[in-house]
């Protein structure tokens, strides 16, 4: 059974730092792209960063470009985001989640989430 | 940006009955969405992709259709698991995008 286990999250200042990881299981994780996946609270679903399976490919959107980094440990079949300079706005449930096998199209399997509060 | 949007919002069904649920892209995305299911503490779970495709573990009352830049899910014969919220996705280019979500409520 697929599990994605995100944690790392919590309470942080404007303007610090914070990184999240997720757990992977029951997969052959260095196959597979993963993905961040971010949901604002009582929002939609916004897609963060994705990573290739080998890590030497790496995807942003716009609002994230130069504040976060997407890493991946395939020793650890561990997913990292290094969030840094935080800003109210990316207050938000952080999804980790896997490709499909072959393709960075769509989001296959999901981890449950880590809340991320960006506040004075 | 490829912009998706959802309708209805809400919507209101029984178990039992057949319902629809629209994703209009902002322009054309060829056969590429995708449909996930989020409900309260549990993962998301991606219901079709490709527009029509089963994601494995899928039930067949599931279905997708549509092309260009109208699609529909539709889930026949509700089963009481069915209840929550439903996100399209277009995933034709980068960014991939999601629609603003429609929440099936128990009527």
């Amino acid at each position: 059974e697929v599990q994605l286990v995100e944690s790392g999250g919590g309470l942080v200042q404007p303007g610090r730092s914070m990184k999240l990881s997720c757990a992977a299981s029951g997969f052959t994780f260095n196959n597979y792209d993963m993905a961040w996946v971010c949901q604002a609270p009582k929002k939609g679903l916004e897609w963060v960063a994705t990573i290739s399976y080998d890590g030497s490919s790496t995807y942003y959107r716009d609002s994230v470009k130069g504040r976060f980094t997407i890493s991946r440990d395939n020793a650890k079949s561990t997913l990292y985001l290094q969030m840094d300079s935080l800003r109210s706005e990316d207050t938000a449930t952080y999804y980790c989640a896997s490709h499909s096998y072959g393709s960075r199209r769509w989001f296959a399997y999901w981890g449950q989430g880590t809340l991320v509060t960006v506040s004075s | 940006d490829v912009q998706m949007t959802q309708s209805p919002s809400n919507l209101a069904a029984s178990p039992g009955e057949s319902v629809s649920i629209n994703c209009k892209a902002s322009k054309s995305i060829s056969k590429y969405l995708a449909w996930y299911q989020q409900k309260p503490g549990k993962a998301n779970k991606l219901l079709i992709y490709s527009g029509s495709t089963l994601q494995s573990g899928t039930p067949s009352r599931f279905s997708g259709s549509g092309s260009g830049t109208d699609f529909t899910l539709t889930i026949r014969n509700l089963e009481p698991e069915d209840f929550g919220l439903y996100y399209c996705q277009q995933h034709n280019e980068y960014p991939p995008t999601f629609g603003g979500g429609t929440k099936l409520e128990l009527k």
